[in-house]
């Protein structure tokens, strides 16, 4: 089975900064690398496709961003805004639909 | 506009079976993959089922495979989950996602309110 893992487990910041979360994939994926947003008591949402920050899904603003390739990838939030405090997930497409445990952005 | 909206969770003892059940609209529905994915309290996302829209597959993770069943009947554009031999460790809430893709890359774009299943005596 693949696993993912991201780093961190849960990072502070602040309204303005950039925010980088990080996935790695036990074995190469290519692109079949989902981003996914999940504020408490709420179902998960989808934010990127397919890696890449040219498959955001509709509705999701630009500041959002996704890179990478093979087995290590990256969501980038541009400028964090106040709705962005959340919990975020990586998922593979590739094999087993396996989530990353993900990231919680927390308020610094 | 696409819903999926669950029912079927509760309180349930160890042992017992439980069928969880989630209507979808909005969208032809024999067209779709479904999924369930499941979050236990203060956890993360697992995923826990898949099923073809044609039913013609079914895939189950390790940890549910022998007890739960993946359903769906598309004359009423319902995906279901019958849960047999409850555990402590299936205690989560669990959504329905529905599953598209894009250049053979698959996501889950539209997922269901989400509802609790505990497994306790």
């Amino acid at each position: 089975d693949i696993q993912m893992t991201q780093s961190p487990s849960s990072l502070s910041a602040s309204v303005g900064d950039r925010v980088t979360i990080t996935c790695r994939a036990s074995q190469i994926i290519t692109t079949y690398l989902n981003w996914y947003q999940q504020k408490p008591g709420e179902a998960p949402v989808l934010l990127i496709f397919a890696t890449s920050a040219l498959n955001l899904n509709i509705g999701v603003p630009s500041r959002f961003s996704g890179s990478g390739s093979g087995t290590d990838f990256t969501l980038t939030i541009s400028s964090l805004q106040p709705e962005d405090f959340a919990t975020y997930y990586c998922q593979e497409s590739r094999s087993s639909w396996t989530f990353g445990q993900g990231t919680r952005v927390e308020v610094k | 506009q696409v819903q999926l909206v669950q029912s079927g969770g509760g309180v349930v003892q160890p042992g017992r079976s439980l069928r969880l059940s989630c209507v979808t609209s909005g969208f032809i529905f024999s067209n779709y993959g479904m999924h369930w994915v499941r979050q236990a309290p203060g956890k993360g996302l697992e995923w826990v089922a898949s099923i073809k829209n044609d039913h013609t597959k079914k895939f189950y993770d390790d940890s549910v495979k022998g007890r739960f069943t993946i359903s769906r009947d598309n004359s009423k554009n319902t995906l279901y989950l019958q849960m047999d031999s409850l555990r402590g460790e299936d205690t989560a809430v669990y959504y329905c996602a529905r599953a598209d893709y894009y250049d053979s890359r698959g996501y889950f774009d539209f997922w269901g309110q989400g509802i609790l299943v505990t497994v306790s005596s």
